[in-house]
């Protein structure tokens, strides 16, 4: 059964600062991994996407790594502002009898203070 | 930019009142998906739906849940009887090319 680890799960960092979240996974067999941010009481916003035959992505700040050998992911943010304060969560599309699903982690709540 | 509506955004109901929860997924997507996250814990897959039929539900999943695609636009979460336990946000998500879109979720509260 697929798990996924996020650390950490909390995160307090000064602004300007570049930061680094991690996301581990059980099982390498997935089809791609995907970051999103949720805000309190919201939705989940998509930040990034990579496709299992990728390496990363980039938008903006933000770059996504994956080694799906190692089952290992970091999402990293360069010069954070306190916009960026949210959950992030990481979550990967595994293959259930046909179907996909995505197998979400608890999620690491940065705070950037001004 | 397209995204994927939902109603209400709370719905507050008694134990054991039947609920339904509506979804507008992207009008082009194909695959719809139900996932619900329960007060401090981690995003949970309920159900996928594709070509007008489940294609997968967990465990979580039950009798008391039914979806539904009744006109071609709207995605329907039913809950007949519900519980204390399935007092969460549920979120609708439809699928393009592997990226999942998210709505902004509804709060069931069960009293």
């Amino acid at each position: 059964k697929q798990e996924v680890t996020q650390i950490p799960a909390a995160l307090s960092v000064p602004e300007g600062e570049n930061l680094v979240l991690n996301c581990s996974f059980t099982d390498s067999a997935i089809y791609n991994l995907q970051w999103f941010r949720q805000d309190p009481g919201k939705g989940l916003t998509s930040l990034l996407l990579i496709q299992s035959s990728q390496r990363e992505q980039t938008s903006g700040r933000l770059n996504a790594s994956l080694d799906k050998s190692s089952g290992r992911s970091t999402l990293y943010i360069a010069a954070s502002q306190p916009g960026d304060s949210a959950t992030y969560l990481c979550a990967v599309s595994v293959s259930q009898g046909g179907s996909e699903k995505l197998v979400f982690g608890k999620g690491t709540k940065l705070t950037v203070n001004p | 930019e397209p995204e994927v509506t939902q109603t209400p955004s709370h719905q507050v109901t008694q134990m054991g009142q039947e609920v339904i929860l509506r979804c507008v997924p992207i009008s082009n997507h194909l695959y719809f998906y139900w996932y619900r996250q329960i007060l401090g814990q981690k995003v949970e897959f309920l159900v996928s739906f594709y070509n007008n039929e489940i294609s997968e539900k967990s465990e979580i999943f039950d009798d008391q849940f039914s979806v539904e695609r009744p006109d071609g636009s709207n995605f329907t979460l039913k809950i007949r009887s519900t519980k204390l336990e399935d007092s969460a946000m549920y979120f609708c998500a439809s699928q393009f090319a592997g990226q999942r879109y998210f709505g902004p979720g509804t709060r069931l509260t069960v009293t």
